[in-house]
């Protein structure tokens, strides 16, 4: 069974870098897509970019300038970083499994989701 | 960017109803559309994908149709588990985007 668990600090200042790790169990991290989605409070969820370990990536070109998404396969874990944030990057972050198969494409499974507050 | 209108946002409806939700994509998006279904402090579930096809282990009360810009997500006998929050996502790339939700509430 695929689980996917978000990790990382809950609170983060304006102007500094938000940092979290998502823990993959169950599948090997190498033979799939790995995503970074989040929900702002009373909104839509948003894609934020997903990547193949050592291979293509994607991302929102809303915050490209801002986001990278990295990989450590022998930890099986992925990462998020976006930096200079501000109120509006307050939301429930999740990561997910970007799977593909056949030329379809869906986020199966997803995390928890962990909620990150910036705030002075 | 392709933006998705879900409606209803949100509806009220007993056990047994038949619910009814839309996603009207605003271009053409072939079949390129999933459902997802949200409980409270947990992540999304997929559903369906590709428009129609049933993820695994999803049972067959739930059923989504449709291609283009007009998709239909149907809940038939709902029951006491299917309280929650649906979302449907387009994966026309490079560009992925969610339709706004709809939380189904009991009456």
């Amino acid at each position: 069974q695929v689980e996917l668990q978000e990790s990382g600090p809950g609170l983060v200042k304006p102007s500094e870098t938000l940092s979290l790790t998502c823990n993959v169990s169950g599948v090997s991290i190498n033979s799939y897509y790995w995503s970074w989605l989040r929900q702002p409070p009373g909104k839509p969820l948003e894609w934020i970019g997903y990547m193949y370990p050592g291979g293509n990536t994607n991302s929102n070109p809303s915050l490209r300038s801002r986001v990278a998404i990295s990989v450590d396969t022998s930890k099986s874990q992925f990462s998020l970083r976006l930096t200079s944030v501000t109120a509006a990057d307050t939301a429930v972050y999740y990561c997910a499994r970007y799977k593909s198969e056949t030329g379809s494409y869906w986020f199966d499974p997803w995390g928890p989701g962990t909620l990150v507050t910036v705030s002075p | 960017d392709i933006q998705m209108t879900q409606s209803p946002s949100s509806l009220s409806a007993s056990v047994g109803d038949r619910v009814t939700i839309t996603c009207q994509a605003s271009q053409d998006i072939n079949k390129y559309l999933n459902w997802y279904q949200q409980k409270p402090g947990k992540g999304p579930k997929l559903l369906i994908f590709d428009a129609s096809n049933l993820a695994t282990g999803v049972p067959a009360r739930f059923r989504g149709s449709g291609s283009g810009t007009d998709f239909t997500f149907t809940i038939t006998n709902l029951q006491p588990e299917d309280f929650a929050t649906y979302f449907c996502q387009q994966y026309d790339h490079p560009l992925l985007t969610f339709g706004g939700g709809t939380r189904i509430e009991i009456k």
